[in-house]
C-alpha cells in the first residue's frame, strides 16, 4: 500500500515569507507526528496529532510554527515570518494506535525547507 | 530525561567487513521502546526494528543483528558481510510508553553515518 507522502519536496523561500507543507499519512493511521532534522542532525520532535486532536506540540520551536489536520487524515505544516534557522528537513510519520504502547512510525520523505 | 548517545559519527569500512553500530540510551522509565532506522541517501527514514523494555532476546534479520542489554543500556546493531548498499545514516531512537491513550515521540540520537567502500 502507500506510505506517507509529503509534499513539496523540496521548498526555497525568501525570509519572512510563510510556508505550507504538507502530509498524507498512511490510510488508516490514527496518530500522526511531524520532526524537524536540521543539516547533520538526528530528527527532533515537534508535534503530535490523534486523528484530528493535537495532543502534544511541545516541541514547535516558536509561536511561528503551527500544525492542523482538521478532518483526521491530511496535515499541515505552516511557519509564519520564515527565518534563516528554520531551515531544515521536515518529517512527516504516521502510527496505527493499537492500546497501551508505542507503535512504530512510518516515515515520508521529507521537505527540505531552505530560507534565503 | 531522555536521551540516545551514538558515539560514533561515522565509519567506513569495506565490502563484506562486519560493523557494529553502537547506541547507549537513558530513560527513568520501566517500560520503553528502542528503535532503529535507516537514512539513505535519498532522504526517507526506513524502519529497521522495534523493540519494547521487556523483550531482551537479541535478533537476527538476515545479515543485521541486534544486541540489547538493559544492565548497560545499551541496543547495538550489527551488519554482518557489509555492501555497498549498506551506506547511509543510522539512527537509534527511544520512545516512552504512552499513557493516556497517546503516542509517544521519538527521541533520536544524532546517527553514525556508514560508508561501506568496495
Amino acid at each position: 500500500g502507500a506510505g506517507v507522502s509529503q509534499s513539496p519536496r523540496y521548498k526555497v523561500a525568501k525570509r519572512g515569507q510563510d510556508v505550507a507543507l504538507r502530509c498524507d499519512p498512511i490510510s488508516g493511521h490514527v496518530s500522526l507526528f511531524w520532526y524537524q532534522q536540521a543539516l547533520g542532525q538526528g530528527p527532533e520532535f515537534l508535534t503530535y496529532f490523534q486523528n484530528e486532536a493535537q495532543l502534544d506540540k511541545s516541541g514547535l520551536p516558536s509561536d511561528r510554527f503551527f500544525a492542523e489536520r482538521p478532518e483526521g487524515s491530511v496535515s499541515t505544516l505552516k511557519i509564519q515570518r520564515t527565518q534563516q534557522e528554520d531551515s531544515a528537513v521536515y518529517l512527516c510519520a504516521s502510527s496505527t494506535l493499537q492500546g497501551a504502547g508505542t507503535d512504530t512510525q512510518y516515515f515520508g520523505p521529507g521537505t527540505r525547507l531552505t530560507v534565503l | 530525561a531522555q536521551k540516545v548517545t551514538q558515539a560514533q559519527t561515522e565509519i567506513s569500512v569495506v565490502e563484506k567487513e562486519d560493523v557494529t553500530l553502537d547506541c547507549v540510551y537513558e530513560t527513568r522509565d520501566t517500560t520503553y521502546y528502542l528503535f532503529w532506522y535507516k537514512q539513505p541517501p535519498s532522504g526517507e527514514l526506513v524502519f529497521l526494528i522495534r523493540r519494547n523494555s521487556f523483550d531482551e532476546q537479541n535478533e537476527i534479520s538476515g545479515r543485521y543483528s541486534w544486541n540489547f542489554q538493559k544492565s548497560t543500556s545499551s541496543f547495538n546493531f550489527t551488519i554482518t558481510a557489509s555492501q555497498v548498499v549498506d551506506s547511509a545514516v543510522y539512527f537509534c531512537a527511544l520512545s516512552e510508553a504512552n499513557y493516556g491513550g497517546s503516542q509517544g515521540n521519538l527521541i533520536f540520537g544524532k546517527g553514525t553515518k556508514l560508508s561501506v567502500k568496495p
